[in-house]
């Protein structure tokens, strides 16, 4: 089955204990991208990349860090996490031909909470 | 960057009328518009999206149609029914560049 997949589902964490979201799609897409959602604020882009040791930043990139090392992982590095972080994050995927995205995909949402 | 605003921000219409949700971005360079479905507890799914180069896509009840001059698209939801109830969200995107910028979503209530 066509997939992206996240862990973990739902995290709990305390301020400045470095924790990372994985992601992960079987569809052979090369494009992947991370968002959070918060309440009244729909979905921001933190980070996103197009390929393999391709990355750029979003609109809302701060305290985070992303690696693309394989084509189908891309996780989220919270290095100090800070309560401001606590979000719903989704991460998504969709093909990059021609240069060009396309529909992207989501993941299931990883709901974090930073005490 | 890119801003996409979105109107309004909550909606309720009565079973079996229309729905039009309104988006409006900043960035003329922007060529690809999804709109995004979301139930409550689940991931955003693709409902119809529109390219810059079409004015109008329609799906059975749902259509999308885009004024590039003045930079608005919309989302109409016709015949609504009640599995209509969500939050919807419109994005705007560079295809080739990779950043999506979304509207902050409207919540639907479809009344029986």
């Amino acid at each position: 089955e066509a997939q992206v997949t996240q862990n973990p589902r739902y995290l709990i964490t305390v301020t400045g204990k470095k924790l990372t979201v994985t992601c992960s799609q079987n569809m052979n897409h090369e494009y992947m991208s991370w968002y959070r959602q918060d309440p009244g604020l729909g979905l921001r882009q933190i980070y996103y990349s197009m390929n393999v040791e391709v990355t750029d930043k979003g609109d809302v990139p701060e305290g985070y860090k992303v690696s693309r090392k394989e084509k189908r992982n891309f996780p989220l590095i919270l290095e100090s996490p800070s309560p401001n972080q606590t979000s719903l994050y989704f991460c998504a995927s969709s093909l990059y031909l021609q240069g060009v995205t396309d529909t992207q995909y989501f993941g299931p949402g990883t709901r974090l909470t930073v005490l | 960057g890119e801003n996409v605003e979105q109107h309004p921000s909550t909606l309720s219409v009565q079973e079996g009328d229309s729905a039009v949700i309104k988006c409006t971005y900043s960035d003329s360079a922007s060529n690809y518009f999804p709109w995004y479905k979301q139930e409550l507890g689940k991931r955003p799914q693709l409902i119809i999206d529109i390219r810059s180069n079409v004015g109008e896509k329609k799906d059975q009840r749902i259509a999308v149609t885009l004024n590039k001059t003045a930079k608005h698209f919309s989302l109409h939801i016709t015949e609504t029914q009640p599995e209509d109830s969500a939050v919807y969200f419109c994005a705007a995107s560079i295809r080739h560049a990779g950043k999506s910028t979304f509207g902050d979503g409207t919540t639907l209530t479809v009344k029986p």
